[in-house]
Order: structure tokens, then sequence, then C-alpha cells
């Protein structure tokens, strides 16, 4: 089945010590979206990729990076999480040109000790 | 500015009512609207969208849509104590990027 695929589901990282979070999808979709969700939030956008143009929301921290070396995949660096950062991150995808509907991965719950 | 509002309940109904839930918007020229169900600890699923005035009906759903009112809304008929869940609200706005933006949720408690 096409879905959005989200690895690891559950990370644990230390105050400071980077860790990456990663998407692939299998719908094809030339979109994808990283967002942060914290408990009783609503998800906030933190960037996006437009086949590869990145696009970087305005008050996202700069200790937030991403990468995507291809259509598949998807990465979220986090270069020195701190206690503020812990969350679940959301990957989406969209078939931009045909639809705007944004389909969710299953999250990233990332716990920072 | 760009605000979507919903009321963060809870909502409590019993087992076979209709349970309705609001969203305002606050761009009035936002053009595309999204209903997603998020079960606790889970994320959000896609369960309706609309694009023009009126009802949309799928299955025991339907999202009513008023543009002029600005405001979009769920029926869930027959509700079953699976649909105890949040449900988030979520907006294009006309300016930007198609991104979406996002209530902060309604949670739904169905009582058997």
């Amino acid at each position: 089945d096409a879905m959005v695929i989200q690895n690891p589901r559950y990370q644990v990282t230390q105050f400071g010590k980077p860790v990456t979070l990663s998407c692939s999808q299998t719908l094809n979709h030339n979109v994808m979206y990283w967002y942060q969700q914290k408990s009783s939030q609503a998800p906030k956008l933190l960037f996006h990729y437009y086949d590869k143009d990145f696009n970087n929301e305005a008050d996202t921290p700069d200790n937030f990076q991403s990468r995507r070396p291809n259509t598949s995949f998807c990465f979220l660096d986090i270069r020195s999480p701190g206690l503020g950062d812990a969350a679940m991150y959301l990957c989406a995808t969209r078939r931009a040109g045909s639809s705007y509907e944004q389909y969710f991965g299953p999250g990233t719950r990332l716990t920072v000790t | 500015q760009k605000e979507v509002e919903q009321n963060s309940g809870p909502l409590s109904v019993p087992e076979g009512a209709i349970a309705s839930l609001n969203c305002t918007y606050s761009d009035r020229g936002s053009q595309s609207f999204f209903w997603y169900r998020q079960y606790s600890g889970k994320s959000p699923e896609l369960i309706m969208f609309i694009y023009s005035n009126g009802d949309k009906e799928d299955g025991r759903f339907t999202a009513q849509l008023n543009k002029a009112s600005q405001y979009v809304s769920l029926l869930i008929r027959d509700s079953q104590p699976s649909d105890s869940a949040t449900y988030l609200c979520a907006v294009i706005p006309q300016t930007g990027a198609n991104n979406l933006f996002f209530g902060t949720g309604t949670r739904l408690t169905v009582i058997p």
C-alpha cells in the first residue's frame, strides 16, 4: 500500500546531542512537510519542500535543518536538542497540481533527557 | 492574520447521537478546508475536505462550509465510541504556498 513512513517511531536523545528523524513515502508526492506538534497544540509547520525547493517558515529555529536527497526521502536534523524540542514530529506529503490534501505519516515521538 | 479557531471541548455525546464540531477562520479568501481526526498519541488522519459552499457527505460524516460566515463544520451521525478523538480543522488561506493552518482541535468523547 502507498504510504508515508517515519523512523524511528520513538526517539530518546540527550540534551544537546544531535538527532535525525527520517521520512519516506511511496505516494510519489512532490511536496513534503515537517511539522512539530506538542501536547494539546496544533501542528506547527517547520518547513516544506516543493520538489527540491526548500521553504523554511520564518519562526523555525536555526537548530532545525532538513534534507531531501530524493523524491522519496526527507530528513529532519535537530542539531542541539533542548528540552523544549520534545514533541511529536510529523511528516506529511501532498501531490501538487491536483489536490491540496496532505497525508501524514505516523509521527516520531522525541524525548529529550 | 491567519487564524483558525475551534472550541477545545471536551464535547461529549451519547452513542448514536449526532456530534457537531465547528470551526471559524479569519482569512476571508480561504478556499480549501479540511477535517483531520487525531487519536491520542497518533498522527492526524484526513477524513473530509471541502472546497465549495454547502454540504459534502461521506458515509456518517458531513462537512458544511459557509464562506460568507467564515465557518466550517463537521457532523458525525450515529456517533460511535471509536469516534472519540480530537478533530482538527485546517484551512488553506488565500495567500501563501498552499500550506495548512490548523486549529488546536476539539476533543470529542462518545459515551457508550
